[in-house]
């Protein structure tokens, strides 16, 4: 079964380090999504990507943040300087349609640590 | 903005008992409900999916339903097994299709 590859699983870094995190969406997704789960917490919608550019962002990803889809295949999720309330489980998201029937496959996740 | 909430927070049932997780949502405007399963420290395994325009979705000993009118989805697991411990969290799609937003799930324990 296709899945949604995420690396690293885990990474440690110092505060104001900036820290990129990858994904390998299923190759014929169109729709890309970044969610964050802090730990004791919800699942949080951070921004989804189609056709080479954000479609939709939540409060939480500010200038901080950034996405890109480099080459056919990864799609990265960079945290220009990193904050302690950064430490949380990044998911990664693809999905071939965006309608009733979508489907989202996540990835394992990246597990962020801020020191 | 839509808000998610399941209830109960944590559950601990004997093997083979029937249990019902419930999850409401303010935002009656969805286009689906889902229902994922997310065992510790990894990723989330989608479990049923309910169109807006469906009342149930049926999948082995899951059954899930939805009533749009009232705000509510309840996920039914028949004859419970240990393998079936995890959390469990619900996601309503709203948004134009691009954005879920999930409960803070309810931990279930199934114990032998």
């Amino acid at each position: 079964e296709p899945e949604v590859t995420q690396t690293p699983s885990h990474q440690v870094t110092q505060m104001g380090q900036e820290v990129i995190l990858r994904c390998v969406p299923i190759s014929n997704h169109l729709y890309f999504y970044w969610y964050r789960q802090i730990l004791g917490q919800k699942v949080e919608f951070l921004v989804s990507f189609y056709n080479n550019e954000i479609s939709e962002k939540s409060e939480i990803f500010d200038d901080q943040f950034s996405v890109e889809r480099p080459d056919g295949s990864n799609f990265t999720l960079k945290i220009r300087s990193t904050k302690l309330e950064d430490s949380a489980m990044y998911f990664c998201a693809s999905t071939g349609q965006t309608s009733g029937a979508n489907v989202l496959t996540f990835g394992a996740g990246s597990r962020l640590t801020v020191l | 903005k839509q808000e998610v909430t399941q209830i109960p927070a944590a559950l601990s049932v004997p093997e083979g008992e029937n249990l019902v997780l419930n999850c409401s949502f303010t935002d009656s405007a969805i286009y689906n409900l889902q229902w994922f399963r997310q065992d510790p420290g990894k990723g989330l395994t989608s479990l049923l999916l309910i169109q807006s325009s469906q009342r149930e979705q049926t999948s082995g000993r899951l059954n899930a339903s939805l009533d749009k009118s009232s705000g509510r989805s309840t996920l039914y697991i028949a004859a419970s097994q240990p393998g079936d411990s995890a959390t469990y969290l619900c996601a309503a799609l709203t948004g134009g299709g691009n954005k879920l937003t999930f409960g803070t799930g309810t931990q279930l324990k199934v114990e032998l």
